[in-house]
């Protein structure tokens, strides 16, 4: 996998966008970009993934520019129940060693 | 947590004691992880195995040891039970999609090692 770097942490009020930068700046040609979100006492859950320019689905979008060295994970109009801790993992086909690293925790306050 | 099984969900060891975590899954899926996180850390990856008959070594895999029995199941052993492995551990399966694999975890293993 990839080395990928993220903030430690964010801070959020509801209602508010989150966007968060993962830099990856080895990343390779077949890698793809992958976020998980994990509740407290949860297990991770994967919520989007991509390779290139923009994916959107129900729960985030992710945006990846052409040169692929960094991605953002944007949180549309969060709520308290967005509260969890954020992984950006970066690999490919062959890449089965998934390293989670310590993520990104963002907390949303009222 | 649906298609990941982790038994048992709470246990408590007395430092030496011995013990083997569970994990199966029923997707038919070819990779499988064994994480621990601790209180206010991230997942660090003890072993994984790519696939059946498979295993390797993760980050933090020092005092463990893991058998994968089949396709569906991956155990992890503590052979003495220390209080540093007190942890939450959790199991993993990967499923391929597109180029690259997606985890699915089980709901978790809470360890206090006493």
């Amino acid at each position: 996998l990839a080395k990928t770097t993220q903030p430690i942490s964010m801070d959020s009020y509801e209602g508010q966008e989150v966007n968060i930068t993962c830099s990856h700046n080895n990343i390779a040609t077949n890698d793809y970009i992958t976020w998980y979100q994990q509740f407290p006492s949860q297990g991770p859950r994967f919520i989007i993934q991509g390779y290139k320019t923009k994916v959107t689905n129900e729960v985030a979008s992710l945006f990846i520019p052409a040169d692929r060295k960094s991605s953002t994970l944007s949180l549309p109009r969060v709520s308290l129940s967005d509260t969890a801790v954020y992984y950006c993992l970066v690999g490919g086909e062959n890449d089965y060693k998934l390293s989670f690293g310590a993520g990104t925790t963002v907390t949303v306050r009222a | 947590n649906a298609g990941v099984t982790q038994t048992p969900k709470f246990q408590v060891l007395k430092t030496g004691q011995s013990m083997t975590l569970q994990c199966a899954q029923d997707m038919n899926h070819n990779s499988m992880y064994w994480y621990r996180q601790d209180p206010g850390m991230g997942l660090r990856l003890i072993y994984y195995s790519a696939s059946e008959g498979t295993t390797d070594k993760g980050e933090v895999p020092n005092g463990y040891n893991v058998s994968r029995l089949n396709k569906r199941e991956f155990s992890l052993r503590l052979e003495s039970a220390a209080p540093s492995q007190t942890s939450v551990y959790f199991c993993a399966m990967g499923a391929q999609t597109g180029l690259n694999t997606e985890a699915f975890f089980g709901q978790g293993t809470r360890l206090t090692v006493v």
